[in-house]
């Protein structure tokens, strides 16, 4: 039964440039939420995903984008990158958007990005 | 707004000697609590979760986490420490108004001597 896989593990940009990173959630699970971890720092919610639609957003600008298709799996992206976007970004998946003690919120391994 | 602090941020023990990490939140309303730990190099692992009942919740690994509402606290705790708990310990909470959104503490990060 896989995880939470993410892909790129590691990418380097450059300002001004667009990224997508892209997450395949757990089996069996339907939503997916993105978070944003910098170096040293703790994980910061920046949206939620269910039924192919944005259901929660932190406080992230509109540069910061999602998409999730019908498979349920998603897509982060980008736009106009600034150096201050580098940092290790975490898909999480959990069955239906609202947690429960059956529902457990699993985590990927992340995709670093680097933007120079 | 909702916030969660760690007053730890860095705590160093040997090997068998008891853990306390400290966890409080802000929010007045019902949370749910958990605590994730993050091994070097790897994603982030629940360690244990409180949404109701028994105040006393015990998780993986021999942790366990005691919820004090009226503390707004989650700490979590193990009596002996092993050289590869050596980690860091994020506590976060979710309240039940929002969705699967999860607010993080500041982290912990545990160093173990063997």
């Amino acid at each position: 039964d896989a995880g939470v896989t993410q892909s790129p593990t590691h990418l380097i940009k450059t300002r001004g440039q667009q990224v997508t990173l892209r997450c395949s959630p757990k089996s069996g699970h339907d939503t997916v939420s993105w978070y944003q971890q910098a170096l040293g720092q703790e994980p910061q919610f920046i949206f939620q995903y269910y039924e192919e639609e944005e259901r929660q957003r932190g406080n992230f600008p509109d540069r910061f984008s999602g998409h999730q298709f019908p498979n349920y799996s998603s897509e982060l992206n980008v736009n106009a990158l600034l150096l201050g976007d580098s940092a290790l970004y975490l898909c999480a998946s959990s069955l239906r958007m609202d947690l429960r003690p059956e529902n457990t919120i699993y985590f990927g391994e992340g995709s670093w990005l680097t933007v120079v | 707004a909702q916030s969660v602090s760690q007053h730890n941020h860095h705590v160093i023990l040997s090997e068998a000697a008891s853990l306390e990490l400290g966890c409080n939140y802000s929010y007045g309303g019902t949370v749910n609590l958990f605590w994730y730990v993050q091994y070097p190099g790897q994603h982030l692992q629940l360690l244990l979760k409180y949404f109701s009942g028994d105040p006393l919740v015990k998780g993986i690994k021999g942790f366990e986490a005691e919820f004090i509402k009226s503390k707004f606290s989650f700490n979590l705790r193990k009596p002996s420490v092993q050289w590869s708990d050596t980690a860091e310990y994020f506590c976060a909470v979710n309240a039940n108004n929002q969705g699967g959104k999860l607010i993080f503490g500041q982290g912990t990060e545990l160093s173990v001597k063997p």
